[in-house]
This record gives C-alpha cells, sequence and structure tokens, in this order.
C-alpha cells in the first residue's frame, strides 16, 4: 500500500542546535502538508507544498520538495524550546485520492 | 464556526459497548476526515466524506466501524462491541476542498476497558 516514511523517530537537542525531519514516499505524491503537534495537542497545519522542487521558509522552519515529489524535509533553524512537539509530513496521493498519507512523525525534544 | 469541532474529550467504555463520536466541521468545508492516532502517534486514516457522500472508506475496519455526514447535522463515527485496542485518540478534520490544509479538532480520547 502506499507509505510515507519519516525519520528519524526522535530527535534530542540543545537550544540554538539545528534540527531536520525527513519523508520519503514509496509513489508521487500531489502535494505534501506538514503539520505539528504538541503533546496532548491536535496536529496544527503548518504548509502545503505543491511544485516540484519547492522550497517555503517560514522564519526558521524551511520547507523542500524533491524533484520527483516523492520526498520532502522540514528544517528548523536555531531550535528554540517552543519547538517541543511532533512533526509529521502528510502527503496527499495523486490522482485526486484526497487522501493524507501521514508519515509517523518526529519527535522533538529541546533542552535549554 | 472557525474550528472543528469534536464531542466528547473523553469517552470510556467497557468491552463490547458501543461508542459514539461527533464532529462539526468547519462552516463550508465539503471535506471530512476521521483519523485514528494510536499510542504511538501514528495516525491510520479511517474515512473521508465529500459533503454527505463517502469518498474514501478503505481505512474502516467495516464490521464494527460506521461512520455518517448527514446535512445539518455534526458527522459522526461509531464503534460498536468495542475492543481493547480501539483505545485512540479520533481526530476528525476538514477541508475545503480536499487536497487543501486540514483542520483538525480537538480529539476525542476513546478508552475502552
Amino acid at each position: 500500500g502506499q507509505q510515507v516514511m519519516q525519520i528519524p523517530q526522535y530527535q534530542h537537542v540543545q537550544e540554538g542546535e539545528d534540527f531536520t525531519t525527513y519523508c520519503n514516499s514509496s509513489t508521487t505524491l500531489s502535494n505534501i502538508q506538514w503539520y505539528k503537534q504538541r503533546p496532548g495537542g491536535h496536529p496544527v497545519f503548518l504548509i502545503q507544498l505543491v511544485k516540484s522542487g519547492e522550497v517555503k521558509k517560514q522564519k526558521r522552519l524551511t520547507f523542500q520538495f524533491g524533484e520527483a515529489k516523492k520526498n520532502s524535509s522540514l528544517h528548523i533553524t536555531a531550535t528554540q524550546t517552543t519547538d517541543v512537539g511532533t512533526y509529521f509530513c502528510a502527503g496527499l496521493l495523486s490522482g485526486g485520492y484526497n487522501k493524507l498519507i501521514f508519515g509517523a512523525g518526529t519527535r522533538l525534544a529541546v533542552h535549554p | 464556526g472557525e474550528e472543528v469541532a469534536q464531542t466528547p474529550k473523553h469517552l470510556v467504555r467497557g468491552e463490547g459497548q458501543k461508542a459514539k463520536l461527533y464532529c462539526a466541521p468547519i462552516k463550508g468545508h465539503s471535506y471530512v476526515f476521521w483519523y485514528q492516532q494510536v499510542l504511538k502517534n501514528e495516525f491510520k486514516f479511517l474515512i473521508s466524506f465529500q459533503n454527505e457522500n463517502v469518498f474514501d472508506e478503505t481505512g474502516m475496519p467495516k464490521e464494527r466501524f460506521s461512520a455518517k455526514c448527514l446535512p445539518n447535522s455534526p458527522c459522526s463515527l461509531e464503534i460498536q462491541a468495542t475492543k481493547l485496542e480501539d483505545s485512540a485518540v479520533y481526530f476528525c478534520a476538514s477541508s475545503q476542498s480536499g487536497n487543501t490544509e486540514a483542520f483538525f479538532g480537538q480529539g476525542t480520547r476513546l478508552t475502552v476497558v
């Protein structure tokens, strides 16, 4: 079946260090979305990437979508304690399926 | 409203009992999705609706799970004869066109004892 793999499962960084999480899909995606979920909370939409090779920035966050539209990454520069949470990528399948396939998430812990 | 409203927040059921969860999507959103999040944080897709029509139900364990989105009523997800492994947080999400950002509700935590 369709899968979106996400690594690492867990990342522990010191405040100020950078952080990257990677997603890889077994099939070509229509778009990829990124969500953040705080402990005990619900997923909150961060961004959507649609075009092949697209790069988007939100302050310290940089999102990339691969040329083949099968992989994506989220990079956080100079992490802060407010970045703590689990980051999920979610791929929307091509062909009008309108179903988001979530990666397993990367849990980020930031120590002051 | 401007947020997806899920009720109840918590639900405890004895094994074999029925559980019913509700979701009011954001007004104007045509698509509703149900996801199950278990302890390992993984999101399992259950079902999606386009308005009141089932769009994709490939994730639903059909023998015990059913869902509806009727006009002018909250959407619902019903589990007949709950099992221990149904314990999870069930999230509902809505989106305007199905391929744009999904807005998630706060979730319903179901505990089957």
